[in-house]
């Protein structure tokens, strides 16, 4: 069965403090892994996809990382505004479109 | 584009009332997905549509159910609401291409099943 496992559940860091967000998954062949962003009370807003193994994507002060069996979200220099719940989902490679989410990183940045 | 709408973003229903959640999505893709997320847990698909006139079901279609008669709507259809279905829904979108898979979500709809 598809799973991805998110740690930690939450994360408190002090304004400009990086760090890292993991993602790790099981899937029957990996089509996709998605990043999003989720403010409280809307809905998920998408970040990155991320297609196979050493492939890396930027966006502003996150950097997404896949391996063979994990992701992980890489803040840098994080402000306040980047404060969310992050969620990460896969696509296997089995017929339908169908994302595999986990249960998300919540993030808090304080000034 | 205002990408994936849905109305109400809010409702209160009683134990077996029926309800419609909207949803309509004017970036002309293909497929269109129902979820359900409840705390703590991830989100989980309901139902989902390829195209127009085509639906199927996803991890948790119990209670509910849907219907695709334009390329832009996907309504979803809850029957006799019971507590469980408590929950907050998402629609979403996506072209359904190779390599053009990226689901967009709508804003959410709060359901309060009493």
């Amino acid at each position: 069965e598809d799973q991805v496992t998110q740690s930690p559940e939450a994360l408190r860091l002090q304004e400009g403090e990086s760090s890292s967000l993991n993602c790790s998954y099981t899937v029957s062949g990996l089509r996709g892994l998605f990043w999003y962003r989720q403010d409280p009370g809307k809905g998920p807003e998408f970040l990155f996809t991320l297609y196979s193994a050493g492939e890396e994507k930027e966006k502003e002060r996150l950097k997404a990382t896949l391996t063979k069996k994990e992701s992980f979200l890489h803040i840098t220099a994080p402000k306040p505004e980047d404060s969310a719940t992050y969620l990460c989902a896969v696509r296997a490679n089995t017929g339908f479109q169908k994302l595999v989410f986990g249960t998300g990183t919540r993030l808090l940045v304080s000034p | 584009n205002a990408g994936v709408t849905q109305t109400p973003k809010f409702r209160i229903l009683k134990i077996g009332q029926s309800m419609t959640l909207q949803c309509a999505q004017d970036m002309n893709h293909n497929y269109m997905y129902w979820y359900r997320q409840d705390p703590g847990m991830g989100l989980k698909l309901i139902y989902y549509s390829v195209g127009a006139g085509i639906t199927d079901k996803g991890e948790v279609p119990n209670g509910y159910n849907v219907s695709r008669s334009t390329t832009e709507d996907f309504p979803l259809r809850l029957e006799l609401a019971a507590p469980s279905q408590t929950s907050v829904y998402f629609c979403a979108s996506s072209e359904g291409l190779l390599n053009q898979e990226t689901q967009y979500f709508g804003p959410g709809t709060r359901l309060l099943v009493l």
